[in-house]
């Protein structure tokens, strides 16, 4: 089975600040999807970035960057000029990427609160 | 599209009664999640559908949970009955398939007394 762990229960940083979220897997798969989720106060579950593990690429969406070290089973959450609005929980989330086996569900870390100051 | 939609947004209970929660996900959407959030174990699967046939429920709890998918449009999880233990948000979500990303309703918040 797979695992999430995230490390860093809370975190925080100052506004306009660069903050850099941890979150380590386990899988014994080549093909996988790994994801980033926001949950502000409202609850809502915000999809923020994700990345195929079969790309080498980090991905990029806006003020949000990953570093994908795929040897290593590591995905890290970059969050550049930090504003207000990035205050929320963070989850990791990994999705196998087997089509046979049919395993379409999220395997979610326990989530980073992260503090902005203004 | 207007998204995931879950009602209610809210619900308290006693215990011993029966609740039931709805998830109508975005049309088109092959594939139907039900996820329950607590402080201690986080966010877990409970059960997934696939073209309104349930695909794993391993990660329903106990035969007190019930999830049903009577078409594409609608789905419902059931409790009962219910007890203070089952307190938690409940999301629902949904997908088109295995290559794209699952997206998420705003969530039940459940509250058993």
């Amino acid at each position: 089975a797979q695992t999430v762990t995230q490390s860093q229960p809370e975190m925080s940083v100052q506004e306009a600040e660069t903050v850099t979220l941890s979150c380590t897997y386990d899988t014994s798969e080549s093909d996988y999807y790994l994801f980033w989720y926001k949950q502000p106060p409202s609850r809502q579950m915000i999809l923020v970035i994700r990345q195929e593990a079969y790309k080498q690429q980090n991905a990029t969406e806006n003020r949000f960057s990953v570093n994908f070290q795929k040897a290593a089973k590591s995905f890290s959450l970059k969050i550049s000029d930090s504003q207000l609005g990035d205050a929320a929980m963070y989850f990791c989330a990994y999705r196998s990427g087997d089509t046979l086996a049919g395993s379409y569900q999220l395997t979610f870390g326990k989530g980073t609160k992260l503090s902005v100051i203004p | 599209d207007a998204g995931v939609i879950q009602s209610p947004r809210h619900e308290v209970t006693e215990m011993g009664q029966e609740v039931t929660l709805r998830c109508k996900p975005i049309s088109g959407h092959d594939y139907l999640f039900w996820y329950r959030q607590t402080m201690m174990r986080g966010l877990e699967l409970l059960i997934y559908f696939n073209n309104n046939v349930p695909i794993d429920d391993s990660g329903m709890p106990e035969d007190r949970f019930s999830a049903k998918m009577p078409n594409a449009s609608f789905s419902t999880l059931k409790i009962q009955p219910s007890e203070p233990r089952d307190s938690a948000v409940y999301f629902c979500a949904s997908t088109i398939n295995q290559n794209t990303e699952a997206f998420f309703g705003q969530g039940t918040r459940l509250t058993v007394v």
